[in-house]
């Protein structure tokens, strides 16, 4: 069982919305990463915080913005919806002694 | 150039067979190497890590690095129809960026 939780599991949301995605990671992971994966590609990677700060990023514009929290938890929003802004949006995490990252189980989020 | 290329497949072997599975990278920093396995609807599970140049052995599944060549590969043996899945090659250097994946199907 994995020890990254997602939430929620399946979001609608109106062109032109906001909206927030969140990830809770194991105790210890200070390294998050968000990635967006359409169907049928692999996954896009969106940007990457380390102990609360941003230190890298993709080909993603600046509607995509993030946080995270002391606590191990993260924030993915996503502001001006488009529709192709439709996918699934994971989180991964990994902490200093192991360079892979593990999944929570992602959100799908289809734009209308 | 893309950051990962994966031949994208669709890949088929009969049950029993060996499955290989290449990938190729463009930045010559990178430091760290995985495998993924993604069923359909789920999210990526971590199969392999590799760090240094050679082969990395477990179980069924065989890891292979050549930095000089900037290539991975990951190979199957006894091929399973649960081994049906989408394989995802990832490559760390500071983050982790994917290829698109190859899709395995393993016929009974």
């Amino acid at each position: 069982e994995t020890g990254v939780t997602q939430s929620p599991t399946h979001l609608i949301k109106t062109r032109g919305q906001q909206v927030t995605l969140r990830c809770s990671s194991q105790s210890g992971h200070n390294t998050v990463s968000w990635y967006q994966q359409a169907l049928g590609q692999g996954p896009q990677f969106i940007f990457q915080y380390y102990r609360e700060e941003e230190n890298g990023r993709g080909n993603f514009p600046p509607r995509f913005s993030g946080l995270q929290f002391p606590n191990y938890s993260s924030e993915l929003n996503v502001n001006a919806l488009e529709l192709d802004d439709s996918a699934l949006y994971l989180c991964a995490s990994r902490d200093v002694a192991f360079y892979g990252y593990t999944f929570g189980s992602g959100t799908r989020l289809t734009v209308v | 150039q893309k950051e990962v290329e994966q031949n994208s497949g669709p890949l088929s072997v009969p049950e029993g067979a060996i499955a290989s599975l290449n990938c190729t990278y463009s930045d010559r920093g990178s430091q760290s190497f995985f495998w993924y396995r993604q069923y359909s609807g789920k999210s990526p599970e971590l199969i392999m890590s590799i760090y240094s140049n050679g082969d990395k052995e477990d179980g069924r599944f065989t890891a292979q690095l050549n930095k000089a060549s900037q290539y991975v590969s990951l190979l199957i043996r006894d091929s399973q129809p649960s081994d049906s899945a989408t394989y995802l090659c990832a490559v760390v250097n500071n983050d982790m960026r994917f290829g698109a994946g190859t899709r395995l199907t393993v016929k009974p």
